[in-house]
């Protein structure tokens, strides 16, 4: 069946700290993969996406993350968090020829001034 | 990329009660997503709503349980019935960002039943 793991469930930081949140899926196929954040009271915001290419995919507000094939792994990263980066964030798989949306349970980043 | 508008933002009702959330695109789509959100977990779609047929629902979901509509390529909604305090959530809308991949998401509606 396929799913998605996110291993941390609870994350907390200092400013400046680097961030690797970890992404591991299971699904037999070719995948397109996500990940979104949350922001307190907002809605789900798509950060960044991989789709084929270059497997290091570049998003919005200094936020990267590896596609690694062999290790059915999308990990997301950032060099050096801000507070304004506390937030959830959900990674997601989907089939490359199927609609549907597996999100993982998602990480609660929480990022000290 | 397409801007999905939801509500209501949030409601409290009695269990027993229906309540009936929408979802309105500033463009057309083909496919529209719902999601559910339980307090503290992931998002599990719901089910798949396209226009002209009937939505395609996920394992452990059902139509009397929650009925969809899908008048037409803009709009949707989405009903809970019968609610119970088991489906206090947050129910979410999606759709398709296009040619761009991924999928964008209405701003959900947080569902309290007491």
């Amino acid at each position: 069946a396929q799913s998605v793991s996110q291993h941390n469930h609870h994350v907390i930081l200092s400013e400046a700290a680097s961030l690797e949140l970890g992404c591991n899926y299971s699904y037999g196929g070719t995948v397109n993969l996500f990940w979104y954040v949350q922001y307190p009271g907002q809605h789900l915001q798509l950060l960044l996406k991989y789709f084929s290419g270059d497997p290091l995919v570049k998003g919005i507000k200094g936020f990267e993350a590896e596609f690694i094939k062999s290790k059915f792994s999308f990990n997301l990263r950032k060099p050096s968090v801000q507070w304004s980066d506390t937030a959830e964030y959900f990674c997601a798989v989907k089939g490359d020829s199927s609609y549907k949306l597996i999100f993982g349970s998602g990480t609660r980043l929480l990022v000290r001034p | 990329s397409a801007v999905i508008s939801q509500k209501p933002s949030r409601d409290i009702c009695q269990r027993g009660t229906s309540l009936t959330i929408q979802c309105q695109v500033d463009s057309q789509v083909t496919m529209m997503f719902w999601y559910r959100q339980q307090p503290g977990q992931s998002l599990t779609l719901i089910a798949t709503a396209n226009q002209g047929s009937e939505a395609t629902y996920e394992s452990g979901f059902v139509i009397d349980k929650f009925p969809i509509s899908r008048p037409n390529l803009t709009f949707s909604t989405l009903t809970v019935s019968n609610m119970s305090p088991e489906d206090s959530s947050i129910y979410l809308c999606s759709v398709p960002l296009g040619q761009g991949g991924g999928y964008t998401f209405g701003s959900g509606t947080r569902l309290t039943v007491v």
